[in-house]
């Protein structure tokens, strides 16, 4: 299995530009969780689905901010307007069930630098 | 509410020597508590779990932690650092009174080692 994948690794953009982030999980995973990691926060959910379906959205920062997840292996993360603010590591992660007791398993992460 | 708190933000060893990162935690409920281990430029790692069925837990690379529920501690230790060990490692719980989705990082402990 090749782990979760996230695409792209690394995205520059200027200030107010739309920035689409991309995931897809495990197969065969039931949730799916985004996160940011920054010094100054370390690392926030941001929002997880269960079965494709969004469950707890209230780590997204403002309605900036979307998440999706059209199918069972591919989900994005949009932000419209970027803003320098938002630099940060993004991760996607998934687990095969909820996480009170399940290892949740981790992309290598996208680097966002909002100029 | 719950809360994972860990002790050090960051410690240094020399190779060879013992390795202790501290992780206390609160919780009304008995917890299942996980380390985890992040590399540079890398995803989040499992590095072990304690889900109640032995307090002494062994995980990947030689780490090892074990569950004091009368001190509410979670230490990680490993007997000798070797300097692929330098990481950020992060101590998480399950976020009970949270959505089911929700897990309490910890804010991480960075680990040098010295040759």
């Amino acid at each position: 299995d090749a782990g979760v994948i996230q695409s792209p690794r690394h995205e520059v953009t200027e200030m107010g530009q739309e920035v689409t982030l991309r995931c897809k999980p495990i197969s065969g995973h039931d949730y799916l969780f985004w996160y940011r990691q920054t010094m100054m926060r370390g690392l926030e959910l941001l929002i997880y689905f269960n079965n494709n379906v969004p469950i707890d959205d209230s780590g997204m920062p403002e309605d900036r901010f979307s998440a999706k997840m059209p199918n069972a292996s591919f989900s994005t993360l949009k932000i419209q307007p970027s803003e320098p603010r938002d630099s940060a590591v993004y991760f996607c992660a998934s687990s095969l069930r909820g996480p009170v007791l399940n290892e949740q398993f981790f992309g290598p992460g996208t680097r966002l630098t909002v100029l | 509410a719950q809360s994972v708190t860990q002790l050090d933000s960051h410690v240094s060893v020399s190779e060879g020597t013992p390795v202790l990162l501290r992780c206390n935690y609160s919780s009304s409920y008995s917890p299942s508590l996980f380390w985890y281990v992040q590399h540079p430029n890398k995803g989040l790692q499992l590095l072990l779990k304690y889900t109640s069925a032995a307090t002494l837990v062994k995980g990947i690379n030689g780490f090892e932690a074990e569950f004091k529920k009368s001190e509410t501690s979670f230490h990680l230790t490993k007997p000798s650092a070797h300097m692929s060990d330098a990481a950020e490692y992060f101590c998480v719980a399950p976020n009970y009174g949270g959505s089911q989705g929700n897990l309490i990082f910890g804010k991480g402990t960075k680990l040098s080692v010295k040759p």
